[in-house]
């Protein structure tokens, strides 16, 4: 079963506007959540990540929200860029066993 | 540094063939190494990972298997492709020490099964 549930399947953004995708997880056990962005052809690349005893990171333009109560976080990409266009996949992590979520596909457009 | 690397990157087989993916990894010693599958528009699926030479889980049942003949080598294998066989095949690896690291991806073969 899916044990990180994704949002948007996909998503259209203006160039300069916010990129927000949302990801639900279940398993408590999960300690490390990770953000990857894949570009046709290629393979998945990291992109940022966060562990549960911190609410928010920020690298850049790129920005993972955390909600431990909730269970659930999230990717801001601020001043959204053609150059961001791709599929980006959320994941959960457990002792090395890595869950994925179905991949966001983002489109923006200039 | 360490990279990873994969081949083919493309591969057409009809079915009922035999397959055979390899991956190697290099710059570092005794990896976790993972074969993810990627259907179209659909998530990454955990396929078999590896904590060591000669030890491999398998995260589904299937027609297909992997083994490691050496610390930084992983090849993915068939017997007899089937249709469903077709897809996005990755291989990653993670480091061995310490809990949680990230996954670090090879860039696929994308596999045809006619």
């Amino acid at each position: 079963q899916q044990q990180v549930k994704q949002s948007p399947q996909s998503l259209i953004v203006q160039k300069g506007g916010i990129s927000i995708i949302n990801c639900a997880y279940e398993n408590t056990a999960f300690d490390y959540f990770p953000w990857y962005q894949q570009f046709p052809g290629k393979g998945p690349a990291l992109l940022i990540a966060i562990r549960p005893d911190v609410s928010e990171k920020k690298e850049g333009r790129f920005t993972i929200s955390f909600n431990k109560s909730a269970k659930q976080f999230s990717l801001h990409i601020m001043d959204s860029q053609p150059g961001d266009s791709a599929t980006y996949f959320c994941a959960a992590n457990n002792n090395n066993d890595m869950r994925f979520g179905a991949g966001t596909r983002l489109t923006v457009k200039p | 540094s360490q990279t990873i690397h994969q081949w083919p990157a493309t591969l057409v087989q009809p079915v009922g063939s035999p397959l055979s993916l390899e991956c190697t990894v290099e710059g570092t010693s005794n990896p976790n190494l993972y074969w993810y599958r990627q259907a179209a528009g659909r998530g990454l699926q955990l396929l078999f990972y590896s904590v060591g030479i000669g030890q491999i889980s398998s995260e589904v049942p299937q027609n297909l298997s992997a083994s490691r003949p050496q610390d930084r080598q992983f090849i993915l294998s068939s017997k007899k492709l089937l249709l469903s066989d077709s897809g996005f095949y990755l291989c990653a690896w993670s480091s061995f020490s310490g809990n949680n690291s990230p996954l670090h991806f090879g860039n696929g073969t994308r596999l045809t099964v006619t």
